[in-house]
Order: structure tokens, then C-alpha cells, then sequence
């Protein structure tokens, strides 16, 4: 089956900008988390969503928010683009069952802001 | 807080020598726990976990990993590196039922013919 989804794979802002990322689960996952990736600061937790609700939330400025749809696929928005927020976002869906806890990440969205 | 340690930032090996990836983490009980590799400009694959049972799990592309409760030590293998092995390797431990994952800083691997 199709794994986790991401888009765009590569965007441009410029700072002060917002942007909104895009993930769609494996087939049947209910959680889907996100996570930013830096030279600096490597990978960091941003939130967890499960059947719509926030569960989880890391450490980031209200900037950074998302959101999760019915069909359990999710969005996240990072407002008023700092040079900072350059990064690679990686999505994540986790299964349940047999799958147990184990989470597979998509091949991220390279966001570049200038 | 729970936390992951991998000691080598930059590994070389010589292809066809063994390898071996380091991690450590700190909580108190066991957690859930992975290693993802990762190629240039890519997403995080998933090479191997370990959640319960026997020790020694097995993964893909031939590597495996032991998982050690007195060491608190969850550390890689590979008998024999390929070139295309060349990658950075991150530990991660999630705490069971949070899908909050914690990663370690990574150890680049590079391989020499």
C-alpha cells in the first residue's frame, strides 16, 4: 500500500509569508505527527494528531499550528515566515493493531524561506 | 525527560568491514525503540524496532540491532558495509502509546572502497 504522502516537496517563501504543508497517511493510520528537520537543531517534535485532535505538541512558537481532516489526512501552517524556519517538515502516520506503535515517515517537504 | 545518545556524529568504514552504531537512552521504563536511516535529501526509512521479546531484532537491507536493558543500549549492526550503506542513521525511542518520537543527533556514515 501507498506510504505517507507529502506536498509540495519543495517550496520558496519569503519571510513573513505563511505556508501550509500537506500529509496524507498510510491507508487506515489514524495518528499523524510532524516533525522539523534542521542542520542545527536536528529533528524535532512539532504535534500529534489522532482522529482529529491534538494530542501531542512540541516545543514551537503558536506560528506553527495544523490540523487534522476526517479522513485522517493533515495539514500544518507555519505563519509570518521566519529565515529560520528553513527546514525539512517530515510527517509521520502510525498504525495500530499488528503495527503496533512503529511510525513511518513520508520524504518531507523542503521549505526554504528568503 | 526521556533523552537519546548517539556518541559518533561521523563514522568511516571501509566497505566489506563490519559496523557498529551506538545509542543509548535514558527513561526509566523501556521504550519503544527504532533506528531510520536517512540518504541525502530524503525522508526516514525504517530499518529496524524493537518493542518487546527477543533481544536481537532483525531488519532490512542486513542489518540488525541488540537491544541491551542494563546498558540501556540499542545499538546497530551490519557484518559487512555497502557502498550504498553510506547515510545517516538516527535512533529514536517513542514512549508506549505516545506517537511522540525522540530521536538521537545521528551518526553520518561514510563508506571507503
Amino acid at each position: 500500500k501507498a506510504g505517507v504522502t507529502q506536498t509540495p516537496r519543495y517550496l520558496i517563501k519569503t519571510r513573513g509569508q505563511q505556508v501550509t504543508l500537506s500529509c496524507s497517511p498510510i491507508s487506515g493510520h489514524r495518528s499523524v505527527s510532524w516533525y522539523q528537520q534542521t542542520p542545527g537543531q536536528g529533528l524535532q517534535f512539532l504535534f500529534e494528531y489522532f482522529s482529529e485532535t491534538q494530542r501531542n505538541k512540541g516545543n514551537f512558537p503558536g506560528r506553527f499550528s495544523g490540523r487534522q481532516f476526517s479522513n485522517s489526512r493533515s495539514e500544518m501552517n507555519v505563519s509570518t515566515l521566519e529565515l529560520g524556519d528553513s527546514a525539512l517538515y517530515l510527517c509521520a502516520s502510525t498504525g495500530s493493531g499488528n503495527s503496533g506503535n512503529t511510525i513511518y515517515f513520508g520524504e518531507g517537504s523542503w521549505l526554504t524561506v528568503v | 525527560a526521556q533523552s537519546v545518545t548517539q556518541p559518533d556524529i561521523h563514522i568511516t568504514v571501509s566497505e566489506g568491514a563490519s559496523l557498529e552504531l551506538r545509542c543509548n537512552y535514558s527513561y526509566g521504563a523501556t521504550p519503544y525503540l527504532f533506528w531510520y536511516v536517512q540518504s541525502p535529501g530524503q525522508g526516514l526509512q525504517l530499518l529496524l524496532k524493537y518493542f518487546s521479546g527477543d533481544t536481537l531484532v532483525q531488519g532490512i537491507k542486513g542489518f540488525e540491532a541488540e537491544f541491551k536493558r542494563s546498558q540501556s543500549s540499542f545499538n546497530l549492526r551490519k557484518p559487512s558495509v555497502h557502498w550504498s550503506d553510506a547515510a545517516e542513521y538516527f535512533c529514536a525511542v517513542v514512549i508506549g502509546g505516545y506517537q511522540k518520537v525522540t530521536f538521537g543527533t545521528g551518526t553520518k556514515l561514510q563508506v571507503i572502497p
